[in-house]
């Protein structure tokens, strides 16, 4: 079964660089999340798109921004990178009649 | 504001036993949805089980299963017959029913770290 992509799955910048991550979800999902994990940390949800629209917004810095496109892929674009944003960023979908959100592999971001 | 407890950073269990992961939740809503998820060294976030606040019946999927319980806020996850492959983190997450536009994110608990000895 198809499941949830990310790209790029390591990313290391310097800081003050920008980064770009990209989701392609589960086909025929409608909503897509994004989640950051720190070190020894639980994820913490940043931002939510439903069918194209931006749909909740958690802890998400300013300087970062996202977005989901025609063909429900998401991106998710982070600048001014910090070293405290070095951490694992995961997308999920889910379907609107289903319970569940099933996540990608994550991409790990480590800005040096 | 919902939030989620995890109150056992590590757990220890042996191979083929049982093993219990404590979690509870602190919620206003009445409808809401819970899970597990595993989280193996690899850092892959897996779906473990699910259950629906109005369904009374316990959710079981093989070797895992939970004791909700409502009143409490109260949801466990039990591990029975346990393998090495169970050794992971263990997050319980929380999330609310679809309410207008929100399409109802996670919060998690801590985590728990759970070892299994052969």
């Amino acid at each position: 079964a198809a499941g949830v992509i990310q790209s790029p799955r390591h990313l290391i910048k310097e800081k003050r660089e920008t980064a770009t991550l990209k989701c392609y979800p589960i086909p025929r999902h409608d909503t897509v999340y994004w989640y950051q994990q720190g070190p020894g940390q639980d994820p913490q949800f940043l931002i939510s798109f439903y069918e194209k629209m931006q749909s909740d917004k958690g802890s998400i810095p300013d300087r970062f921004s996202a977005q989901q496109f025609s063909d429900y892929h998401s991106e998710l674009n982070m600048s001014s990178l910090e070293l405290g944003d070095s951490a694992l960023y995961f997308c999920a979908s889910r379907s609107r009649d289903r319970n569940e959100a099933f996540f990608g592999q994550g991409t790990r971001l480590t800005v040096v | 504001a919902q939030t989620v407890t995890q109150s056992q950073p590590e757990m220890s269990v042996q191979e083929a036993e049982t093993v219990t992961l404590s979690c509870t939740y602190d919620t206003s809503e009445s409808d809401y949805y819970l899970f597990w998820y595993k989280q193996p060294p690899s850092r892959q976030m897996i779906l473990v089980i699910r259950q629906e606040a109005y369904k009374q019946q316990n959710a079981t999927e093989n070797r895992f299963s939970v004791n909700f319980q409502k009143a409490a806020k109260s949801f466990s996850l039990k591990i029975s017959d346990s393998q090495l492959g169970d050794a992971a983190m263990y997050f319980c997450a929380y999330r609310d029913m679809n309410y207008g536009g929100s399409q109802g994110n996670l919060i998690f608990g801590k985590g728990t770290k759970l070892s299994v000895k052969p």
